[in-house]
C-alpha cells in the first residue's frame, strides 16, 4: 500500500534551517509528483511547492523562494524540504502529499505523510 | 493567483440533518479543453493530515460515504453532506488544481454537531 513517512518532529531557534524528509513506499516512486504544504496552528493549508520525483525541475511558492529547497533521491524514494532562515512565522506542521495522477506536476493530493511539526522557538 | 473563497467558515448542524459547505474561486477552474472541473475536496480530523474526498469536484473517493456529495463548475461549487453523523465532525478544505502553480486551498470549514 501507498505510504509517505515523515520525519520526525524538529525544535529549531530562530535563523536556523530544518531539512525534513518523506520517504515513499508502495508504488512507483519516479511516476508520482510530491509537494509540500504547510499548516500554522489553527490555519489553514499553504502550499509550499514541488520538484520532479527524478530530480528534474521545481517549483516553489512566491513566498519561499529564496529560502525553500525541494529535492529528491530516487534511490532511496525520498524526497527533502529544507527550509532556511527560520522566524517563528514558520511554526508549523509540514506536509508531503502525493500527486493521484501519473507523471503530473500538479494535480489532487491522494496519499498524504503523517505531518512534521516544526517549532520555531528561541 | 487564484484565490479560493470558502463559506461559511463554521456551521453547526444537528445530526442526522444536511450540511452545505460552499466554495468559490477566483477564476474559473473548468478546462474546456477536457471538460473537467480543477478542483478536490479533503476533510481533515484533528491531528491528522487532510484525507481526499473528491476529486475532478464531482468524482468520489473509494470508500467515502454516499451521503457525501461535490457539486458545481467554473468557479462555483459545493460539498454536500446529506445526513451528518457524529464522526463528520471535521474542517473541509477545498483546493484548485488548475494549470500552473501555485495551487491554492480555500481557508476551511468547520463542522460541528448542534
Amino acid at each position: 500500500q501507498v505510504q509517505l513517512v515523515q520525519s520526525g518532529a524538529e525544535v529549531k531557534k530562530p535563523g536556523a534551517s530544518v531539512k525534513v524528509s518523506c520517504k515513499a513506499s508502495g508504488y512507483r516512486f519516479s511516476s508520482y509528483y510530491i509537494h509540500w504544504v504547510r499548516q500554522a496552528p489553527g490555519q489553514g493549508l499553504e502550499w509550499m511547492g514541488v520538484s520532479s520525483p527524478s530530480g528534474g525541475g521545481t517549483a516553489y511558492a512566491q513566498k519561499f523562494q529564496g529560502r525553500v529547497t525541494m529535492t529528491g533521491d530516487t534511490s532511496t524514494s525520498t524526497v527533502y524540504m529544507e527550509l532556511s532562515s527560520l522566524t517563528s512565522e514558520d511554526t508549523a506542521v509540514y506536509y508531503c502529499a502525493r500527486v493521484g495522477q501519473w507523471v503530473s506536476a500538479g494535480g489532487f493530493y491522494d496519499y498524504w505523510g503523517q505531518g512534521t511539526v516544526v517549532t520555531v522557538s528561541s | 493567483d487564484i484565490v479560493m473563497t470558502q463559506s461559511p467558515d463554521s456551521l453547526a448542524v444537528s445530526l442526522g440533518e444536511r450540511a452545505t459547505i460552499n466554495c468559490q474561486s477566483s477564476q474559473s477552474v473548468l478546462h474546456t479543453s477536457n471538460n473537467k472541473n480543477y478542483l478536490a475536496w479533503y476533510q481533515q480530523k484533528p491531528g491528522q493530515p487532510p484525507k481526499l474526498l473528491f476529486y475532478w469536484a464531482s468524482t468520489r473517493v473509494s470508500g467515502v460515504p454516499d451521503r457525501f456529495s461535490g457539486s458545481g463548475s467554473g468557479t462555483d461549487f459545493t460539498l454536500t453532506i446529506s445526513s451528518l453523523q457524529a464522526e463528520d465532525v471535521a474542517v473541509y478544505f477545498c483546493q484548485q488544481y488548475h494549470s500552473s502553480p501555485p495551487w491554492t486551498f480555500g481557508q476551511g470549514t468547520k463542522v460541528e454537531v448542534k
